[in-house]
């Protein structure tokens, strides 16, 4: 079956630009989880949701983050006002339930000039 | 709270060697899930295993193998005449599976290189 997707694969913008960033699920999975990856470095959590709700928006590093989900399946991250700080993989996973094994897309390459 | 170690920054094998890859962990949760996950160069993080801490038994995947020891909260892979094919960066992975944070928490991740 489809695994997770993320779009665009590719994104450069300049700096003081608004992006969205997409991720479309699994079919049925109700939990659905965003990720930063700088060059060379791990994971970094961003936030969870659960259903359309967002439980834990901990890792958001500031307000000009934020991410929305509906109909328990698309969810779109949009950062506001890009840094250059920004630039990073941006990964997308979602699982059946929380703390189950979770299958991630392919990554959306953020770039900010 | 959790965490999880993964010691070994890089290792560097020549194709054929066998390769452990250490991964340390650390939960108050009686039951958990541990996991191993691939990135090759590609970028897309790849699912491995999941191991409930309820099973101790060792796992053989053709090349791959985990030795999950509960008493050194440990959980290493190891990759049985290693391929290039097999460099990637990996990561372990450890989630709580009752009560407790949904988010599951990464090593750091090994790079392992395998040279022809």
């Amino acid at each position: 079956g489809a695994g997770v997707s993320q779009s665009p694969s590719n994104k450069v913008t300049e700096k003081g630009k608004d992006v969205e960033l997409r991720c479309d699920p699994i079919s049925g999975h109700t939990a659905l989880y965003w990720y930063r990856q700088r060059l060379g470095q791990g994971l970094e959590f961003l936030i969870y949701f659960q259903g359309n709700s967002a439980p834990d928006k901990s890792g958001l590093p500031s307000d000009r983050f934020s991410a929305e989900r509906t109909g328990e399946s698309v969810s779109t991250l949009t950062i506001q006002r890009t840094q250059q700080e920004d630039s990073a993989v941006y990964l997308c996973a979602s699982s059946l339930a929380p703390r189950e094994t979770q299958y991630f897309g392919p990554g959306t390459r953020l770039l900010v000039l | 709270a959790q965490k999880v170690t993964q010691a070994q920054t890089e290792i560097s094998v020549v194709e054929k060697e066998d390769v452990t890859l250490d991964c340390v962990y650390e939960t108050r949760d009686t039951t958990y899930y541990l996991f191993w996950y691939k990135q090759p160069p590609s970028g897309e993080l790849v699912f491995l295993i999941r191991r409930n801490s309820f099973d101790e038994q060792n796992e053989i995947s053709g090349r791959y193998s985990w030795n999950f020891q509960k008493s050194t909260s440990s959980f290493n892979f190891t990759i049985t005449a290693s391929q290039v094919v097999d460099s990637a960066v990996y990561f372990c992975a450890l989630s709580g599976a009752s009560g407790g944070s949904y988010i599951p928490t990464f090593g750091r991740g090994t790079s392992l290189i395998v040279h022809p």
